[in-house]
């Protein structure tokens, strides 16, 4: 039984350029979060995931963005990439529902932006 | 704001210590409390705490929740170095009905010398 596996697992690029990571949530799970890292900081959280559609979002700017697709795998975009989004970023998927309420998380993409 | 803190942010010990990390937490709609371990990059899970005052355990590892003075601590006995990693403790909430999200601490980094 496959986790949750992001792609890739690293990544760098430079200051304004354009960034997808993707992610694929552990089978049965049908909600999709991403949290964004910093070093020495804890995770924070960017968005969720569910029917194809954002649910709820976190205090990040519309430069960030995403998509589910039918399978339930997600990608997160980010645009015009700053030096302060260089950071570990997490995708977690769950399964909708009160009671499930546990999140499974991927080993992450590091960005690093220079 | 919700919010969460993690106390200490940074602890070294010897082998067969035991350690108290603590964390408490001011969000709206409580749901659960969890606490995950990141070793390297995926955080993994650990405890959910949802009820006031019972104790979780697993093996050397044990955690509890006070819903009234909104903390919660984890324990763990004599310390091994594979438990050097960051612990994360992680408060769910609800938001609009069913749209649920984790908000994490900063973390507790454990450092385990032989």
């Amino acid at each position: 039984d496959a986790g949750v596996t992001q792609s890739p697992t690293h990544l760098i690029k430079t200051r304004g350029q354009q960034v997808t990571l993707r992610c694929s949530p552990k089978s049965g799970h049908d909600t999709v979060s991403w949290y964004q890292q910093a070093l020495g900081q804890g995770p924070q959280f960017i968005f969720q995931y569910y029917e194809e559609e954002e649910r709820q979002r976190g205090n990040f700017p519309d430069r960030f963005s995403g998509h589910q697709f039918p399978n339930y795998s997600s990608e997160l975009n980010v645009n015009a990439l700053l030096l302060g989004d260089s950071a570990l970023y997490l995708c977690a998927s769950s399964l909708a529902g009160l009671l499930n309420e546990k999140l499974f998380f991927g080993s992450g993409t590091q960005l690093s932006v220079l | 704001e919700d919010k969460v803190v993690q106390s200490p942010l940074s602890l070294v010990v010897h082998e067969g210590d035991t350690v108290t990390l603590n964390c408490s937490y001011e969000v709206t709609n409580f749901r659960s409390l969890l606490w995950y371990k990141q070793e390297k990059k995926a955080p993994t899970f650990l405890f959910m705490l949802t009820s006031s005052g019972i104790e979780k355990k697993s093996g050397r590892l044990s955690s509890i929740l006070d819903k009234k003075e909104l903390f919660s601590i984890l324990n763990i006995t004599a310390t091994q170095t594979g438990d050097s990693a960051i612990y994360l403790c992680a408060v769910g909430s609800y938001s609009g009905g069913s749209n649920y999200k984790l908000t994490f601490g900063k973390g507790t980094l454990l450092t385990v010398n032989p």
